[in-house]
């Protein structure tokens, strides 16, 4: 049972254009969700996040979108640099005793090329 | 200030046999969490740890267990392994402070198990 799911594996994008990275859930009970970036070798970072209470967030070049109606939420990239080539993640979590607790997506490889 | 710290960073076990991985949170932090990760999958959930209790548990057998010592450090044991154990183990630490916002989980460069 997938309850969080990133539909596209991979991203192709160019130098200075946007991207769009697209993530999914099922469970209503998620009220929290974060981005976390991964490189070969190394653990996820964090990135960003959103709490079910907005719709928008943004950190630099990065914003988080969500639409708790459409139980979709989508990372934005602008402009999207060489360097953000990696795995992207999206992960949820249930507030309460759940804290702690990530569902992660599948990832998708986002490569930028120059 | 060093991040969380996990060893080893690779491991070759055979079936059958026992694994303990290690983990040391960022400093200050007193939750930790382990998550396995299968390639081409995002990290699933095992465990996490607060104040040396265990405080949620994912859907995984007994044959993996975990505890939380004093200074806050974990260990992730896996009894009688499988080949499908074989995985990236990734420890998570953070502040974790009831009633206050969210704390983000800041993750650790994984242990990565192989199991012949």
């Amino acid at each position: 049972d997938q309850q969080v799911k990133q539909n596209s594996p991979s991203l192709s994008v160019q130098e200075g254009r946007i991207s769009i990275l697209n993530c999914d859930y099922t469970n209503s009970m998620f009220d929290y969700f974060l981005w976390y970036k991964k490189y070969p070798a190394e653990g996820p970072t964090f990135l960003i996040s959103i709490s079910s209470i907005k719709d928008k967030n943004e950190d630099g070049r990065f914003t988080v979108f969500l639409n708790k109606s459409a139980k979709h939420l989508s990372l934005h990239i602008v402009p999207s640099q060489p360097g953000d080539s990696a795995v992207y993640f999206c992960a949820a979590e249930i507030g309460g005793t759940s804290y702690g607790k990530l569902t992660f997506g599948q990832g998708t490889i986002l490569t930028v090329h120059p | 200030d060093a991040g969380v710290t996990q060893s080893p960073t690779h491991l070759i076990k055979t079936r059958g046999q026992q694994v303990t991985l290690r983990c040391s949170p960022i400093s200050g932090h007193k939750s930790v969490s382990w998550y396995q990760q299968v390639l081409g999958q995002g990290p699933q959930f095992i465990f996490q740890y607060y104040e040396k209790e265990e405080r949620g548990r994912g859907n995984f057998p007994d044959r993996f267990s975990a505890r939380q010592f004093p200074n806050y450090s974990s260990e992730l044991n896996v009894n009688a392994l499988l080949l499908g154990d074989s995985a990236l183990y990734l420890c998570a630490s953070s502040l974790f402070l009831a009633g206050r916002a969210r704390e983000t989980q800041y993750f650790g460069p994984g242990t990565r198990l192989l199991v012949l």
